[in-house]
Order: C-alpha cells, then structure tokens, then sequence
C-alpha cells in the first residue's frame, strides 16, 4: 500500500520559476527522502530529511517537514528543462527500512 | 565508482514461463532492496536482504516470486509462472547502512504477453 500522497499529481511551469510538491503521510516516521525518477535515469535520489530535523537544503532543492501535521513539501527553484521528471516521497514508516513511496508528482518544465 | 546495475534492462515472457531478474549492488553495500513499479504507479516493496539473509519477504505477492543473495552481493529475483499482471518495472536498490539513501538501478521493464 502506498503511504505517501504526494500533490499535485500533475505540475506545469516555465523555465525559472520555482515548482511546489506536498506529499503527505500517514503513520510515524524516521525520516522522509525525496527521489526524481526520469526515463532516462531511472530513481534518483535527491534528499532525506530526519523526523527531528524541518528543513533542509540542497542546491536549488529546499525540503520542510512538518511531522505534527504529517506532511512535508519540495521546492526547486529557478526550474530548468531538464528538471522535467516524477518526483516521489518515500518514508521508512512501518518497518524502518523498506521505503513507501506515493504515487509522485509529474513536473514538466517548459523552456 | 559504479551504481546498481540490473540485467536484463527489458524482457518480454509469455505466461507461464519464468524469469530471473538480476541486481548487483554497489560494492560494499550491505542492504538490498526489491521494489515492483507498476505503471503511473510509485514503486512497491518486495523484499530486503541484509548481507544474504532475507529479512523481509512481506511484500512478495505471491509465493511464485522467490528472492536470493546466496553471497550477500549479486541478487536474483525470480517469478515462476509468470502472468499478465506481473508486467511492471522491478527495481533493486541497495544501501551501505540504514535508515540512509538507498541507490536505485535502472530497473528490469518485464513485459508479459
């Protein structure tokens, strides 16, 4: 089962704007990581975020985490073609180990 | 160094016959990971293998689907019997110590028709 959402599930932006993803989740966490999956690469990861930490910073990648509400965004700034992917959420939530994906946010960056 | 590789990269079965999928990890990493991906779909869990001990095998969906890691490195899944609805891309990720990043591989698009 899956047991992150992310939203929305479709986005469409133009090149040097920023995109927004929520995902939220259901059960208590250890941490949540973010993956970028394209046709070409496959699964990528991008970041984790631990349950005691809110946010975090990569690049032109900034993730929240807000564990009270169950939920947590990713923002890239300053978007650029080759941003276009699926992005998922994947939390540790169950078991520890085995990671619960949502069924991902589909980004299209257009030049 | 080199990532997860999977072999073979596409495959195409006709019901009722078996597959073995392949996954090498990254050298030295201790834990690996078999996901189905179903179309439009995020990834699924199948099973995990610490070193070559299966510790998990919940998310097999049926008992035609059998995981192996006999050397804690190279993995195979393998589906007996194969149907329709076992078309999906299966991924194997592997990871040096949890709960950090797990590396995915390209993953094995198995068609069956």
């Amino acid at each position: 089962s899956q047991q992150g959402e992310e939203d929305p599930q479709a986005l469409s932006i133009q090149e040097g704007e920023n995109a927004t993803m929520n995902c939220s989740y259901k059960t208590s966490i250890n941490n949540l990581q973010w993956y970028r999956q394209n046709s070409g690469r496959g699964l990528v990861h991008l970041i984790l975020i631990r349950s005691n930490e809110r946010e975090k910073h990569s690049g032109r990648l900034r993730v929240t985490l807000d564990t009270s509400k169950k939920s947590s965004s990713l923002l890239i700034t300053a978007s650029r073609a080759a941003d276009t992917a699926s992005y998922f959420c994947a939390t540790d939530a169950n078991s520890g180990y085995a990671l619960n994906f949502g069924k991902g946010t589909s980004l299209l960056v257009t030049p | 160094g080199a990532g997860v590789s999977q072999s073979p990269r596409y495959k195409v079965a006709k019901r009722g016959q078996d597959v073995a999928l392949r996954c090498d990890p990254i050298s030295g990493h201790v834990s690996l990971f078999w996901y189905q991906q179903a179309l439009g779909q995020g990834p699924e869990f199948l099973t995990y293998f610490q070193n070559e001990a299966q510790l998990d095998k919940s998310g097999l969906p049926s008992d035609r689907f059998f995981a192996e890691r006999p050397e804690g490195s190279v993995s195979t899944l393998k589906i007996q019997r194969t149907q329709q609805e076992d078309s999906a891309v299966y991924l194997c990720a592997s990871s040096l110590e949890l709960p950090y990043e797990q590396y995915f591989g390209p993953g094995t698009r198995l068609t069956v028709t």
